[in-house]
């Protein structure tokens, strides 16, 4: 079974220091890996996936095979990435495309 | 402008009553899914569709109902069966086959059961 894990409710940070979303996930065999982001009054919309390997507004994240985990960085919060972030995923090899979501961080960037 | 359309956005609901929440997409996307959000448990897969008049159950199906007549269309039915129904619901699709499994979200529909 799948099971994604974000230890993190809420994150608190002011602007201009490093934030730091972790994200662990269970799954024998070889996933996908997403971050999605919801703005206030916004729709959940993807930020970045792990085969990208790109960065998207600051934000990267490596996948960590040996410790299960993709967590998401960014070296200087801004106070527009105040948001609720979801780390997801989602089996190569399931051609009907669904995601395991993590239960959410809400990240607060105070100035 | 083209995307996913849910509604109604606001929803309220008596306990015992059916209703039928709408998603429609103009993406030509053949996958769609509905999902559930709520606070501290993240989204929640009730029904997903890969091709019109075919659906499977997701991880909470019970006391849902869903229909793919048309392939823009994926309504979700709440019947009075579903124990808790106050939720945000979400409705998704996906395009891309070969497997990138990247979502488009709906801006969402509220119920909320009086």
């Amino acid at each position: 079974a799948q099971r994604v894990t974000q230890p993190e409710k809420l994150l608190s940070v002011f602007k201009g220091a490093p934030v730091e979303l972790k994200c662990n996930y269970s799954y024998s065999g070889s996933p996908e890996l997403f971050w999605y982001v919801q703005y206030s009054r916004q729709r959940l919309q993807l930020l970045l996936r792990h085969i990208s390997r790109e960065s998207i507004k600051g934000f990267t994240a490596d996948l960590n095979k040996g410790e299960t985990s993709f967590h998401l960085k960014k070296p200087f919060a801004q106070e527009e990435d105040s948001a609720m972030y979801y780390c997801a995923l989602s089996a190569r090899t399931d051609s009907w495309g669904k995601l395991q979501f993590g239960a959410g961080t809400q990240v607060v960037v105070t100035p | 402008d083209g995307g996913i359309t849910q509604s109604p956005k606001y929803l309220f609901r008596k306990e015992g009553q059916n209703v039928t929440l709408s998603c429609e997409q103009n993406l030509n996307h053949d996958a769609m899914y509905w999902y559930r959000q709520d606070p501290g448990q993240g989204l929640r897969l009730i029904y997903y569709s890969q091709i019109v008049n075919d659906f499977q159950k997701g991880d909470i199906a019970e006391g849902y109902s869903v229909s793919r007549e048309k392939k823009e269309s994926f309504p979700l039915t709440v019947t009075s069966a579903q124990k808790n129904p106050t939720a945000f619901y979400l409705c998704a699709s996906r395009g891309d086959r070969a497997g990138a499994n990247v979502l488009t979200f709906g801006a969402g529909s509220r119920l909320t059961v009086l």
